[in-house]
């Protein structure tokens, strides 16, 4: 089946620098990618669509300065979380797009920590 | 935009009863409504889905229903074991027809 994988796991960063979590499709092409992110005990709120060759498109609230996203490849989105706060520490999550459109499948996640 | 809403956030079974998370979609042009796992510190793994063309879908032990004129749709985990317990969402396509919005999550609890 669909694969995505999600590095790093785990991250710890000091306070004002940025952080670069990559996401890629395994053994299928993914156009569209999405990130979410997680707090502890909370459901995944989704940031951005990201699509292949184009501007990613972003959520009401989620600061695109911020939170760059590149889709430079089929197979590959990043997402840097620039000068990175406390605030920020949070579980972020990619999925891509596989199979029939709407199907999609998850990575592991990362586990953000900005001390 | 759309909303799902998820019921209950908690919920406790002994091992061989069954389980029903419910949730509602606000957006009646949704068409895809997946069920996600969650373990600790992992990514959600899709379990089952179900497409508006269809109300039931089955897969052993876990079932989905869904209601498209009332628009809510339903999880149900026959004779569960302790393995089943995590964290349980509920998604419904947003309105671009792309993303996925969830719902609040569900912690299942399978004593033994």
């Amino acid at each position: 089946g669909a694969v995505v994988s999600q590095h790093p796991s785990r991250v710890i960063c000091k306070s004002g620098t940025s952080v670069k979590i990559e996401c890629r499709s395994l053994d299928f092409q993914a156009t569209t990618m999405f990130w979410y992110r997680q707090f502890p005990k909370q459901s995944l709120m989704l940031m951005a669509t990201s699509n292949e060759g184009s501007k990613a498109t972003y959520e009401q609230g989620v600061e695109k300065d911020k939170f760059l996203i590149n889709h430079a490849s089929l197979t590959l989105s990043t997402l840097t979380v620039t000068s990175a706060h406390p605030e920020d520490s949070s579980f972020y999550i990619c999925s891509a797009l596989s199979g029939t459109g709407d199907s999609s499948t998850f990575g592991s996640g990362t586990r953000l920590t900005v001390v | 935009g759309e909303n799902v809403e998820q019921h209950p956030s908690t919920l406790s079974v002994q091992e061989g009863d069954s389980a029903v998370i419910k949730c509602t979609y606000s957006d009646s042009a949704s068409n895809y409504f997946p069920w996600y796992k969650q373990e600790l510190g992992k990514g959600p793994q899709l379990i089952i889905d179900i497409r508006s063309n269809v109300g039931e879908k089955k897969d052993q032990r876990i079932a989905v229903t869904l209601n498209k004129t009332a628009k809510h749709f339903s999880l149900h985990i026959t004779e569960t074991q302790p393995e089943d317990s995590a964290v349980y969402f509920c998604a419904a396509i947003n309105q671009a027809g792309t993303a996925l919005i969830f719902g609040k999550g569900t912690t299942l609890s399978v004593s033994s």
